[in-house]
């Protein structure tokens, strides 16, 4: 089946520890995106890549840093600089080419700073 | 810089009846897209329905409409026949029309609730 998977589905990490989320699609698609979503808001775009070996800051790239070597990849690091990392991370995918802008979202994963 | 904005933080409406969720957004693009997506308990982000700006006509989609007002900077969502399915927060987003960035800026949410 086509479509996005994150994971882990929960992660707990340590004040000062580096964590990996991973953001894997199979759609063929140009462009991802990281978005951080806190209680009671709305979506923050953390970082996007249009295309392979290329990516952007959005709005609150600080603390975080991704990479994009494939085409399906495009995991997302959330480091110790980040100062408030608990929060739920939802991955998005586009095809940038297409008739259509339309983002389609993971199923997300929930980082908890224990 | 774009703006969204959704004034009804929570709503809830009858099994079989019609809801209307609001959305205004600040923009001084000409061309862009808008966005209706809702989010169940599990979480998962799911389209409900899109408008490109340039298209006079309303987008549909099964029991889901919108009232596009351009002018206005309005974007609404209509649900006819609720069911207990539609219960989720949902969020009004804008894009600018493709260019070197894609992003999408969201509202801050509507949680609906539908009542057997």
């Amino acid at each position: 089946d086509g479509g996005i998977t994150q994971s882990p589905k929960y992660l707990f990490r340590k004040e000062g520890q580096n964590v990996t989320l991973s953001c894997e699609q199979n759609l063929n698609h140009d462009a991802m995106y990281w978005y951080r979503q806190d209680p009671g808001q709305g979506l923050r775009l953390i970082y996007y890549s249009q295309i392979v070996n290329d990516f952007q800051k959005g709005d609150i790239a600080e603390g975080y840093s991704v990479s994009r070597e494939k085409k399906e990849s495009f995991p997302l690091t959330v480091t110790s600089a980040q100062k408030n990392p608990t929060a739920f991370y939802l991955c998005a995918s586009s095809d940038r080419g297409g008739s259509t802008d339309t983002q389609y979202f993971g199923p997300g994963t929930r980082l908890t700073v224990l | 810089a774009q703006t969204v904005t959704q004034s009804q933080p929570e709503m809830s409406v009858q099994e079989a009846e019609t809801v209307t969720l609001s959305c205004t957004y600040d923009t001084s693009e000409n061309n862009y897209y808008l966005f209706w997506y809702k989010q169940p308990p599990s979480r998962q982000m799911i389209l409900v329905i899109r408008q490109e700006a340039y298209k006079q006509q309303n987008a549909t989609e099964n029991r889901f409409s919108v009232n596009f007002q351009k002018a206005a900077k309005s974007f609404s969502l209509k649900i006819s026949d609720s069911q207990l399915g539609d219960t989720a927060m949902y969020f009004c987003a804008f894009m600018k029309q493709p260019g070197s960035a894609r992003q999408l800026t969201f509202g801050s949410g509507t949680q609906l609730t539908v009542l057997p």
